[in-house]
């Protein structure tokens, strides 16, 4: 597509329950990333990943936090046993890799509101 | 590991005022790149310009400059003939071969 694609837009769930977001990336865009952004905060690094190599997961949380990504290209992200802390807005990012540093583009976001 | 550090909260401009945002880093890439998002209500993070560690010319793109000072560890956003659309929480970032790290934002609200 276009651009980076993100789904639900919204979800509302309730406490306890396992959500899962989704994201496609930029087609051809080999690096993929999440981030999370609570009310009025900046943006929290979850995970990335890039090619076949092993995710970087030095930013979840939380055990309860795990994300995959299958054929290198639609990415998911789980969270189990969901808390009222986990409601924020979840964006995925792509980039293409080209041994520098690489501009990212976001997708619109998923907001999570956990009641 | 890097470190961005936004100190303005909030900013005002009035229109077609030209207007700075400070960004300054940390880190310990030896190569590195500096990024400014916009962030408007609706939530999309909108990437505005990039400036490479090594590029010996301060970016530009359209009315957005960012003037890089590399031994200061600042890369400040200079918005010129601001526009209302552009009141926006604006970010800070940089990153080397992965990742990016963000600052936590600086609010721009341009009046009329």
């Amino acid at each position: 597509g276009a651009g980076v694609s993100q789904s639900p837009s919204n979800k509302v769930t309730e406490k306890g329950k396992d959500v899962e977001l989704r994201c496609d990336p930029i087609s051809g865009h080999t690096a993929l990333y999440w981030y999370r952004q609570s009310l009025g905060q900046g943006l929290e690094f979850l995970i990335y990943f890039q090619g076949n190599s092993a995710p970087d997961k030095s930013g979840l949380p939380s055990d309860r936090f795990s994300a995959e990504r299958t054929g290198g290209s639609v990415s998911t992200l789980t969270i189990q046993r969901t808390q009222q802390e986990d409601s924020a807005v979840y964006l995925c990012a792509s980039s293409l890799v080209t041994g520098g540093p690489n501009t990212i583009y976001f997708g619109e976001g998923s907001w999570l509101t956990v009641v | 590991a890097q470190k961005i550090t936004q100190t303005q909260p909030g900013m005002f401009v009035q229109e077609k005022e030209a207007v700075t945002l400070d960004c300054t880093y940390d880190t310990s890439d030896p190569s590195y790149g500096l990024f400014w998002y916009k962030q408007p209500s609706s939530g999309e993070m909108i990437f505005l310009i990039y400036q490479g560690s090594y590029d010996q010319q301060n970016a530009t793109e359209g009315r957005y400059s960012l003037n890089f000072q590399k031994a200061r560890k600042s890369a400040n956003l200079v918005i010129s003939a601001s526009q209302l659309g552009d009141s926006a929480m604006y970010f800070c970032a940089s990153g080397g071969y992965s990742t990016l790290t963000f600052g936590k934002g600086t609010m721009l609200l341009v009046s009329p």
